[in-house]
């Protein structure tokens, strides 16, 4: 059974481009959650999404970025118009029905802005 | 009150030695206290979790103390070896079918010597 499945690993854009950052959750998981991790600190918790609903997008800015899980493939955060500021690991975690508090990560996405 | 304090910020042992790593929460709705270890350029594993029923869980050589009351969660490392060397997380959340996001705390670097 394949983990949490994220691409690409690593991602370079200049200043003001747009990025596109991908999450296949684990076979029979239909939770998924984007966290972001800057340099030397914690992961905070960015949106949960279920299939075609986003249900918690708290921790997501209010400008530029947005995220999605459509019906099928995978889930997509997109980040637009990016600044250094964005630079970081963007990871995704995947959660079953009836365990949505057991969360397993993907390798995550890092993300360079020059 | 969502916040969850994680110390001390870093660690080293000799191999053999028992680090602990200490957590407190605020939100009293918090159910469920799960523990990640990341190492570099890889995504937080699910290492241990516990539910606030119970004061201990043990997973081979990892333990999980909790102390309702206090709000206080620790992770002991029993005979600890130079591969536990990793940053490890601590993290609570609300128990929910629906699923809800993990709150984590700042990270613990372990290096253990041999």
């Amino acid at each position: 059974n394949a983990g949490v499945m994220q691409n690409p690993r690593h991602l370079v854009r200049r200043r003001g481009q747009e990025a596109r950052l991908r999450c296949s959750p684990m076979k029979g998981h239909s939770h998924v959650y984007w966290y972001r991790q800057l340099p030397e600190e914690g992961l905070k918790f960015m949106v949960y999404l279920q299939k075609e609903n986003i249900i918690d997008e708290s921790g997501m800015p209010k400008e530029r970025f947005s995220a999605e899980f459509p019906k099928e493939g995978p889930s997509i955060l997109r980040i637009q118009q990016v600044v250094r500021g964005d630079s970081a690991a963007y990871f995704c975690a995947s959660s079953p029905v009836g365990g949505a508090y057991e969360q397993y990560f993907g390798p995550g996405t890092r993300l360079t802005v020059t | 009150q969502q916040q969850v304090k994680q110390s001390p910020q870093s660690l080293i042992v000799q191999k053999g030695g028992i680090p602990i790593i200490n957590c407190a929460y605020e939100n009293t709705a918090f159910d469920y206290f799960p523990w990640y270890q990341q190492f570099p350029g890889k995504g937080p594993a699910l290492l241990i979790a516990i539910r606030p029923d119970v004061s201990e869980k043990k997973e081979g050589r990892f333990t999980i103390s909790f102390n309702k009351s206090a709000k206080q969660f620790s992770l002991h490392i029993m005979d600890s070896q130079p591969g536990d060397s990793a940053t490890y997380f601590c993290a609570a959340t609300r128990q929910r079918s629906s699923g809800d996001k993990l709150t984590f705390g700042t990270g613990t670097r372990l290096a253990v010597r041999p």
